[in-house]
Formats: structure tokens, sequence, C-alpha cells
């Protein structure tokens, strides 16, 4: 389940259940999300982008929902492993072509 | 090859000390960033050079100065830090600001240990 307070929002699932990390987005303008993965200990990993003019892709094993409607994104997870444990950012581009971060979602997977 | 490098992968400093982080790209990408991270937040952007110009100084302090010697690399000197300095400090690249839109794609960053 999730837990939201002081520290990151925590998804933990079992290892081989699908997972849905959220993000809520502000700028309606923004035409370019993307998702990063970062491990403890290392710099955010690119997983997977959409732009605005679309609002379903897919990729390895993921897949990314953009809903303009209510400014919501979410990246799926198939199938997931104890490798995919990490911490999950959405991010948005808007003016300028700058990156704005959402706080992250850490995920635990349980063997 | 999607590969940013940084060096060195840790550094602890002295307030009075003089340091610098290094940032290296060979993917022809024609703008670098510089981002602080803090524990269990996202990264926060401090500078953007787009064509080894900076274009982007997100009111960061003057202890921190940034160096683009040309379109590979990107410096970052340090002087005079304060402890609340301390952070992972990330260096991103993007093929083109002009061009929208577009991923950046980051280095493993350097965990600053200010004392």
């Amino acid at each position: 389940g999730e837990s939201v307070g002081l520290h990151l929002p925590t998804l933990s699932v079992q290892e081989g259940d699908n997972s849905i990390i959220n993000c809520a987005y502000s700028n309606s303008a923004s035409d370019y999300f993307i998702w990063y993965k970062q491990e403890s200990g290392k710099g955010p990993q690119f997983i997977i982008d959409i732009r605005s003019n679309m609002d379903k892709r897919q990729g390895q094993r993921v897949t990314v929902l953009l809903n303009k409607t209510v400014k919501h994104l979410s990246l799926q997870i198939a199938a997931t492993q104890p490798g995919d444990s990490a911490v999950y950012f959405c991010a948005e581009n808007n003016a300028g072509n700058m990156l704005t971060f959402g706080g992250g979602t850490r995920l635990m997977v349980k063997p | 090859d999607t590969e940013v490098t940084q060096t060195p992968k840790h550094l602890v400093m002295g307030m009075t000390n003089k340091k610098s982080l290094k940032c290296e790209q060979h993917m022809g990408h024609r703008a670098m960033y510089w981002y602080k991270q803090k524990a269990k937040k996202p990264p926060e952007l401090m500078f953007v050079y787009s064509y080894e110009k900076l274009s982007i100084n997100e009111s960061v302090p003057s202890r921190f100065s940034p160096e683009c010697p040309n379109s590979s690399l990107l410096n970052l000197h340090l002087h005079a830090l304060q402890p609340e300095d301390s952070a992972l400090y990330l260096c991103a690249s993007s093929q083109d600001r002009s061009k929208s839109p577009e991923t950046q794609y980051f280095g493993p960053g350097t965990r600053l240990l200010v004392l």
C-alpha cells in the first residue's frame, strides 16, 4: 500500500505483481513528461517519456498513462522485480524546456 | 551511448577549501545542467548551459561557480561552502534546449560532504 508523511511516499509490492506509481503535475501547459528511476547512490535514470499529444505509451514492462484533464501521470510496471526497487520521479517539461520534478515515490519489492 | 560521467564520486571538504566537480558527456549534447539533490527530495536545478553559455542561474549563491570549458565538459567550482551545502550534485545533458521538448540524461552524481 501507500503511505504519505514525513518520508517519501512508499509503495510496497510483492515480486511478480504489477506496480502503479502516480504523479500529479502542476502546469497545464507542460508538453512533455518523463519518468526517472533513481537507485540508492546513483543518478536518475531515464525510463520512459510521453508527449502531451498522447495518452499512453508502452515500453518494455513499463507503461505511462497521461490524463491531461486532471493533470495526472502514472507509471505502470508489469511483473515487478527486486531490481525495480528504487525511487521513481516524474518530471514535467514546461516553458523554456525546463524540467520540474515531482516529489518522488519509493518502490519496495518484496521477494 | 547515453552516458554522463562525473568526478569525483565522493568529496569531503572543509568550509575554507576550494574544490571542483567535473562532468563530461560525449553525446554531442549542447545543453548541460547542474542540479543539487538533498536526501529524500527531487533534484533542484542550479545552472543551465546552452552552447557553452550560461543561460540560467537559479539564484544560486556565489560560492558555487559553474564553468563550461567546451561542449563536452562542465565544471562546478566550490569555495567557502557551508555544511548545509552537503548534498548529491548531479550533472545532466540534453541535445539542444532550443528544440523542445527533450530528454535530460543524468550522471551518477558527486556526493559532497562539507564539514
